[in-house]
């Protein structure tokens, strides 16, 4: 089955680093990735949509300047964080689809981060 | 703005217990509705849904779509503890960008030995 990685699994950084989360699928072309934010105990919120080679779509109220996000290849997505703060703390999940099918998302183990 | 509205919030059963999980949604441009479970990490698929009335069925869950009164439910018959998760509802329609899934709050069930 289409397996998505993300590493590192945790991460955490003092406040005004920045740190870079990266999305792999393992065994199949991604065209189209996601990259979603989740607060404890609740929902997954879209964070940006992005295609290999172009720029990422970003959701309203989403900081383009401060969540970086790359496509270098349609195995590899990446998030940036920059500059973290505590309240960047959270739990972001990417998801991959090999096509035009948004709803055949493969989701990432998540990757837990934690700003000090 | 897209909308998904899952109740209830959480759920606590005991083994063998039947729950049936909820979700309305108002959004433009409706393509399909998918529900996840999600245990400690990222969501698994479970069910994609885009016709009315017409029943999914995995095992002891099954699921089924109204679009007419804009709502799904989640049936988990005879609970097992590993069936305690937290369960999402996204309901995928058309935007500008393309398509784009939205997410329910999610419903957090338990289920108790």
């Amino acid at each position: 089955g289409a397996v998505v990685s993300q590493h590192p699994s945790r991460v955490i950084c003092k406040s005004g680093t920045s740190v870079k989360i990266e999305c792999r699928s393992l065994d199949f072309q991604a065209t189209t990735m996601f990259w979603y934010r989740q607060f404890p105990k609740q929902s997954l919120m879209l964070m940006a949509t992005s295609n290999e080679g172009s720029k990422a779509t970003y959701e309203q109220g989403v900081e383009k300047d401060k969540f970086l996000i790359n496509h270098a290849s349609l195995t590899l997505s990446t998030l940036t964080v920059t500059s973290a703060h505590p309240e960047d703390s959270s739990f972001y999940i990417c998801s991959a689809s090999p096509g035009t099918l948004v709803y055949e998302q493969y989701f990432g183990p998540g990757t837990r981060l934690t700003v000090t | 703005e897209d909308k998904v509205v899952q109740s209830p919030l959480s759920l606590v059963v005991h083994e063998g217990d039947t729950v049936t999980l909820n979700c309305s949604y108002e959004v433009t441009n409706f393509r399909s509705l998918l529900w996840y479970k999600q245990e400690k990490k990222a969501p698994t698929f479970l069910f994609m849904l885009t016709s009315s009335g017409i029943e999914k069925k995995s095992g002891r869950l099954s699921s089924i779509l109204d679009k007419k009164e804009l709502f799904s439910i989640l049936n988990i018959t005879a609970t097992q503890t590993g069936d305690s998760a937290v369960y999402l509802c996204a309901v995928e329609a058309l935007h500008n960008a393309g398509n784009m899934l939205t997410f329910g709050g999610g419903t957090r069930l338990m289920v108790k030995p």
